[in-house]
């Protein structure tokens, strides 16, 4: 069974360019995550879909953080501007649904500079 | 809302010794529990879950925990410890579909 898959895997960018992410779940789950792990933290959540809805996005910086799930398969995070404090590893989880265990991909490393 | 604690930052056992992570939680119902670890550059694999029933879980790798409502705790443990097992390690807690992590505990396995 293929798992989460996300690319890039590595991402460098100057402050204020934008950013995209894209990650693929696993066949057949509805639930969609993305987590921000900042160096030295566990992983905070960013945004949640169920399908292609959204669940949770509380702590979604939406004036520059927008994610979507259009078809409720594959997403896209997408950062504009970016900032230095936005350096981080992006991480795109799934599962069959939110109260069972979540898959997760590989990350992608983001480096403002 | 839900919250997890991972009280130890860095915890260092010798290879061939027992291990113990700490992991408390605070959460109004019977909660969902998870262990994760995380090798560098990788991302999060689960060990083990609790849903309900037996208090003691078997997970991979020969790791257990046990569940325990009266202390709200979810502890990680391993009888012999490998030099493999040096990772990062956190604990997490599933309310109402969201999976909130603890900050994690560094695993360093000496010879």
């Amino acid at each position: 069974e293929a798992g989460v898959a996300q690319s890039p895997r590595y991402k460098i960018i100057e402050k204020r360019q934008s950013v995209a992410f894209w990650c693929n779940p696993i066949s057949g789950h509805a639930t969609l995550y993305w987590y921000q792990q900042i160096l030295g933290q566990g992983p905070k959540l960013l945004i949640q879909f169920q399908n292609n809805g959204v669940v949770d996005d509380s702590q979604l910086p939406k004036d520059r953080f927008s994610a979507e799930r259009l078809k409720g398969v594959d997403s896209t995070l997408k950062i504009q501007p970016a900032k230095l404090e936005d350096s981080a590893v992006y991480l795109c989880a799934s599962s069959t649904r939110g109260e069972s265990e979540a898959f997760f991909g590989q990350g992608t490393r983001l480096t403002v500079v | 809302a839900q919250s997890v604690t991972q009280p130890d930052i860095h915890i260092t056992v010798s290879e061939g010794a027992s291990l113990e992570l700490r992991c408390n939680y605070s959460y109004g119902a019977t909660p969902y529990l998870f262990w994760y670890v995380q090798s560098p550059g990788q991302g999060l694999q689960l060990l083990l879950k609790y849903f309900s029933g037996d208090t003691l879980v078997q997970g991979i790798k020969g790791f257990e925990a046990e569940f325990k409502r009266s202390q709200s705790s979810f502890n990680l443990r391993k009888p012999s410890v490998h030099w493999s097992d040096a990772a990062e390690y956190f604990c997490a807690v599933s309310e109402y579909s969201t999976l909130t992590f603890g900050k994690g505990t560094m695993l360093l396995v000496s010879p």
